[in-house]
């Protein structure tokens, strides 16, 4: 079991360029999330998918855009990068929302200039 | 939304002190759940309480959840080093996870 699976590990990008990162669990979870980490501000949800073929937003979603692709893969794309999304990026899964403990990915690095 | 507020941001202590952080939130929660991250590492799960004055222990680390379900801490007595990195509360707010902003807890040898 690979658990939760981030891509890339680092990324610079810049200003203006569009990316997409990729997230993949291999726990048949129906909810998966994806969070920014930025210094003294916690965890902050961009959005997540309560089940297959679902996405809300969170508390920080302007910017972003997502695909549930399937039940195993969420992807979050940046379409036209600014500097205020450099930032630590969380993918996350649980079997359900809220009660459900949530596993983690080994987040993606990425730099803005 | 509701806003779960963890204090302290940060807490240096000598290895063998006990360390505390808090949750407190201006309404009822439903339940919470704890999450340790290691320096350069992701959140991983530590706990989840549910019952007004729940108590839990995991070895050195005691978790509490307040009557009336508006607070909660973890205690960890005799720190170690490898007790080194942030934790955080979070709460179910509509079957999505609001994390509190984390202790920081370094840990002096």
């Amino acid at each position: 079991n690979a658990g939760v699976t981030q891509t890339p590990k680092f990324q610079v990008l810049k200003t203006g360029q569009s990316m997409t990162l990729q997230c993949a669990q291999d726990m048949n979870h129906n909810s998966m999330y994806w969070y920014r980490q930025d210094p003294g501000m916690g965890l902050r949800l961009i959005y997540y998918s309560a089940s297959e073929g679902t996405t809300d937003k969170g508390e920080v979603p302007n910017g972003y855009n997502v695909s549930r692709l399937n039940k195993r893969e969420f992807s979050l794309r940046l379409e036209s990068a600014a500097p205020s999304q450099t930032s630590v990026y969380f993918c996350a899964s649980s079997e359900s929302g809220g009660r459900a403990e949530q596993y983690f990915g080994p987040g993606t690095r990425l730099t803005v200039t | 939304g509701q806003q779960v507020m963890q204090i302290p941001q940060y807490q240096h202590v000598q290895e063998g002190e006990d360390f505390t952080t808090y949750c407190n939130s201006s309404t009822t929660l439903s339940n919470i759940q704890w999450y340790k991250q290691r320096p350069g590492g992701h959140p991983v799960f530590l706990i989840q309480l549910v019952k007004s004055g729940e108590v839990k222990k995991q070895k050195r680390l005691t978790f509490q959840f307040g009557e009336a379900k508006k607070n909660s801490s973890l205690h960890i007595t005799a720190t170690q080093t490898t007790d080194v990195g942030t934790y955080f509360c979070a709460q179910n707010q509509g079957g999505k996870l609001i994390f509190g902003q984390g202790t920081e807890l370094s840990v002096k040898p």
